[in-house]
Formats: structure tokens, C-alpha cells, sequence
């Protein structure tokens, strides 16, 4: 089965600085990975995905995340923070097979400091 | 499109009441799933549905919870009777073809006092 560990319940960096929220994740098959931001009261919404292509992914707002297998990591990166950034963030894990599902990391909160 | 609608987006009951949430997904997505997210954690999969038929419920405490989606378009959840550990936002997800992504609905807060 597949999991996700998110390394840091809480990341506080401030604006104009680089974000980094860690993502490892555990799977027996080359997986597919996502993350997800959440903005309070609100439902999830796609920030990038990889899905076994490029191993540099971009997404939306600026983010991006790097596929490093030899790792098992799926790193969320934005060079300069801006406060509009500060939401809950998910990093997911589903294979390409099966009864294809997202299993979620815990999330990190991320803050933004002016 | 239409994003996937969920209501009502919040629900306060007393515990040993019975709850049900409604999700309707993205015209044309075969697959629905349901997840709760309880405070402070990462989203947890109930159920998963392909068209009306029940893929995945490993994780659906079948004592007091159950869903089903009539006709392969929209789906209830039902709680009954609710525990207080049952607070949480219910989340409801489709998708065309899971492997390139999932749409979320706004969620369903649930308070039980």
C-alpha cells in the first residue's frame, strides 16, 4: 500500500523567501504524486501533478516539485513567498492501477510572514 | 465546467442523530469518492465509487455510515447515529480518469455536540 509523510506539520518563512514543504512518499509502484492547497473553508485544489513524465513538474501560483526517485521525494518549492501563499498544503499518492485512490499526507501549514 | 457541489456546507447535530450529505460530481465523471478530514489531519478516503458500483469501502465504519449513488451520477452519505469523533469536513471528489487528476467539492463541515 501506498503512503505519504509530510516532514513538518508547520513552516512559517517570510515573504520574498523561498518555500519548501517536504513530501516523501512509500509506494511499491511507480506512483502517481500530487500536491493539493486547501485556503480556510474551502475544498482542495490541484497545485501541480506527476504522472511518470517530466520529473521537474510546474504548477499553478509558481510552484514546483522535482519526481527524485532515488529519494522517494516529491519536494513543493516557490522562490520568493508572497502572503497570498499562506493555506494548508497536501501532498498525495495514488498508483496507476487498481482501484486508483489519493492517499494524503498529514498536510503542512504554511504562514507567511511580512 | 460545473465544479463538483456538495451540501449543505455545514451541519451541527446533537451525537446519536443521523446526518446525510449530498455530492454532485463533474457531468461525465465515472468515478466518485468520499473523504473525511478530521482537524489538523490530511483527508481520509471513505468510499470510492466507479459509476454505482462500490469500489473501494475498507475504511467505512459500516456500523454507522453508509453512501450510494443512484443512477452513477449523484451520491448521499449518511451518518447514523453520529458520535462525536464524527466531526470533521466531508469531502466529496470525482474524476474522469484518475490518473491525471480529481476534482474536490467545497466539503460538508460536520459539528457533533
Amino acid at each position: 500500500a501506498q503512503s505519504v509523510t509530510q516532514l513538518g506539520s508547520h513552516v512559517s518563512v517570510s515573504e520574498g523567501a523561498l518555500v519548501l514543504l517536504r513530501c516523501n512518499y512509500s509506494s511499491s509502484v511507480p506512483p502517481y504524486l500530487f500536491w493539493y492547497v486547501q485556503y480556510p473553508n474551502q475544498g482542495l485544489q490541484l497545485l501541480l501533478k506527476y504522472t511518470s513524465a517530466a520529473t521537474l513538474v510546474k504548477g499553478i501560483n509558481g510552484f514546483e516539485a522535482e519526481f527524485k526517485k532515488s529519494e522517494t521525494s516529491f519536494h513543493l518549492t516557490k522562490p520568493s513567498a508572497h502572503m497570498s501563499d499562506a493555506a494548508e498544503y497536501f501532498c498525495a499518492v495514488s498508483v496507476p492501477q487498481g482501484a486508483q485512490k489519493l492517499v494524503f499526507g498529514q498536510g503542512t501549514r504554511l504562514t507567511i510572514n511580512p | 465546467e460545473a465544479g463538483v457541489a456538495q451540501s449543505p456546507r455545514y451541519k451541527i447535530i446533537e451525537k446519536r442523530q443521523s446526518v446525510a450529505f449530498w455530492c454532485n460530481p463533474i457531468s461525465g465523471h465515472a468515478t466518485l469518492y468520499w473523504y473525511q478530514q478530521i482537524l489538523g489531519q490530511g483527508p481520509k478516503l471513505l468510499i470510492q465509487f466507479q459509476n454505482n458500483g462500490v469500489v473501494d469501502d475498507s475504511q467505512l465504519p459500516k456500523d454507522r455510515f453508509s453512501a450510494e449513488r443512484l443512477k452513477g451520477v449523484d451520491s448521499t452519505l449518511k451518518i447514523q447515529p453520529a458520535k462525536l469523533e464524527d466531526s470533521a469536513v466531508y469531502l466529496c471528489a470525482s474524476s474522469r480518469d484518475p490518473n491525471y487528476g480529481y476534482t474536490f467539492g467545497s466539503g460538508t463541515r460536520l459539528t457533533v455536540v
